[in-house]
């Protein structure tokens, strides 16, 4: 059972335009969240998190928004940039599952010229 | 500072045969986990070593196994291959196992199981 979801597999969107990635995620335990990105032959990298005790992180063109009732959070890309396009993965940790992320299955996202 | 180290960069092997991986950490960093990725599937998380001692383990058989050396390399194996091992396996460093240490990945082993 996949404690983080991300239902969305692609996303395409046109440059300049707003990026936005979802990711659910079904345990209440968890209380940090973090979004990797993927570009191919190469391994994740880190690109923003988020406590729990927080509901909005704001990182230049990128902010990640928290959700705790909804147990939500997004990823928003502002403006997009061809240069984002990789896969983007969400990734949780709290007491429950210390010592590891879990992470969702990713999406990818093509930000068209 | 140099990055996480993985080698090799591909692998092909058939079934049933055996295979041994190899990290090397960020200088400094004394935990390395492990997580294979396959399409569809995101990461799945294998194991976490931290001063040599495997502090948490997921959900993958009794056929994939690790350890971690004394100067923090890790080595992960997985013995009797089958089809469905055809991944990419990822390893990443970080300082502590604290729960929201950020991880630092390489850039993965790419192994094919024909």
């Amino acid at each position: 059972d996949q404690q983080v979801k991300q239902n969305s597999p692609s996303l395409s969107v046109q440059e300049g335009r707003i990026s936005i990635l979802n990711c659910d995620y079904t345990n209440s335990m968890f209380d940090y969240f973090l979004w990797y990105k993927k570009y191919p032959a190469e391994g994740p990298t880190f690109l923003i998190s988020i406590s729990s005790i927080k509901d909005k992180n704001e990182d230049g063109r990128f902010t990640v928004f928290l959700n705790k009732s909804a147990k939500h959070l997004s990823l928003h890309i502002v403006p997009s940039q061809p240069g984002d396009s990789a896969v983007y993965f969400c990734a949780a940790n709290g007491w429950d599952s210390s010592y590891k992320l879990i992470f969702g299955s990713g999406t990818r996202l093509l930000v068209r010229p | 500072k140099a990055g996480v180290t993985q080698t090799p960069r591909y692998l092909i092997k058939t079934r049933g045969q055996q295979v041994t991986l190899s990290c090397s950490p960020i200088s400094g960093h004394r935990s390395v986990s492990w997580y294979q990725q396959t399409p569809g599937q995101g990461l799945q998380f294998l194991f976490e070593y931290f001063s040599e001692t495997q502090r948490n383990k997921g959900n993958f058989p009794g056929r994939f196994s690790g350890r971690q050396f004394s100067n923090s390399r890790s080595e992960m194996n997985v013995s009797t291959l089958e089809l469905g091992d055809s991944a990419l396996y990822l390893c990443a460093s970080s300082t502590t196992p604290v729960p929201n240490e950020k991880l630092f990945f390489g850039s993965g082993t790419q192994l094919s199981v024909l």
